[in-house]
């Protein structure tokens, strides 16, 4: 069964770096979304992506955020100067259409800032 | 407000018994999934059900909504200690057409051999 698939699994980073976490949607899916689990928090949505652009983000997604996909496979989310209080753990899904509103979810990157 | 409350947050209960999680929401919903998520991993999507239903069934699973009280359950039947995982309701607003998911703060459930 096709699975969304993330790396690296665990990402450790000093404050002020740039990390790009990566995720391979299942192919043919349409809709891409990153989201974000502080430890012990709910999950929070981040980003929606569609047709090569953003269709909706939160307020946690500011300029330091950003998504992209390169390629007709990857799906990349950079956050450009890491602080602490960016440690979390990452989950990318891809969804294959409207009609059906199951997301698949990916394992996720746990993100540690130091 | 926040959207997408379960109680309890926490549940410990021996094998063979049901586990009742129950979730709350505040705002016109499409839909209503249940995830669950074992430790340290990610969420496994488990059942979704739609405005317009009242009770849907898989597996060991059964999950009733009712828009009137805003509120949804998910009853696991004959748990299992692998059903030991915490449990997340998450809505889905149409909000622009992209679904995008809005979770609750979860259940830890530990099912006890």
């Amino acid at each position: 069964e096709p699975e969304v698939t993330q790396t690296p699994s665990h990402q450790v980073t000093q404050m002020g770096q740039e990390v790009i976490l990566r995720c391979v949607p299942i192919s043919n899916h349409l809709y891409f979304y990153w989201y974000r689990q502080i430890l012990g928090q709910k999950v929070e949505f981040l980003v929606s992506f569609y047709n090569n652009e953003i269709s909706e983000k939160s307020e946690i997604f500011d300029d330091q955020f950003s998504v992209e996909r390169p390629d007709g496979s990857n799906f990349t989310l950079k956050i450009r100067s890491t602080k602490l209080e960016d440690s979390a753990m990452y989950f990318c899904a891809s969804m294959p259409g409207r009609a059906t509103d199951t997301q698949y979810f990916g394992p996720g990157t746990r993100l540690t800032v130091l | 407000s926040q959207q997408g409350e379960e109680d309890p947050q926490a549940l410990s209960i021996q094998e063979g018994e049901n586990a009742t999680m129950n979730c709350s929401y505040k705002t016109s919903i499409n839909n209503l999934q249940w995830y669950r998520q074992n430790s340290g991993r990610g969420l496994v999507h488990l059942i979704l059900i739609r405005s317009n239903e009242r009770e849907k069934h898989s597996g060991r699973l059964r999950v009733t909504l009712d828009t009137s009280k805003k509120s949804s359950s998910l009853l696991i039947t004959a748990s299992r200690a692998a059903d030991t995982a915490s449990y997340f309701c998450a809505t889905v607003q149409r909000s622009g057409g992209y679904n995008k998911l809005i979770f609750g703060a979860g259940t830890r459930l530990a099912v006890h051999p």
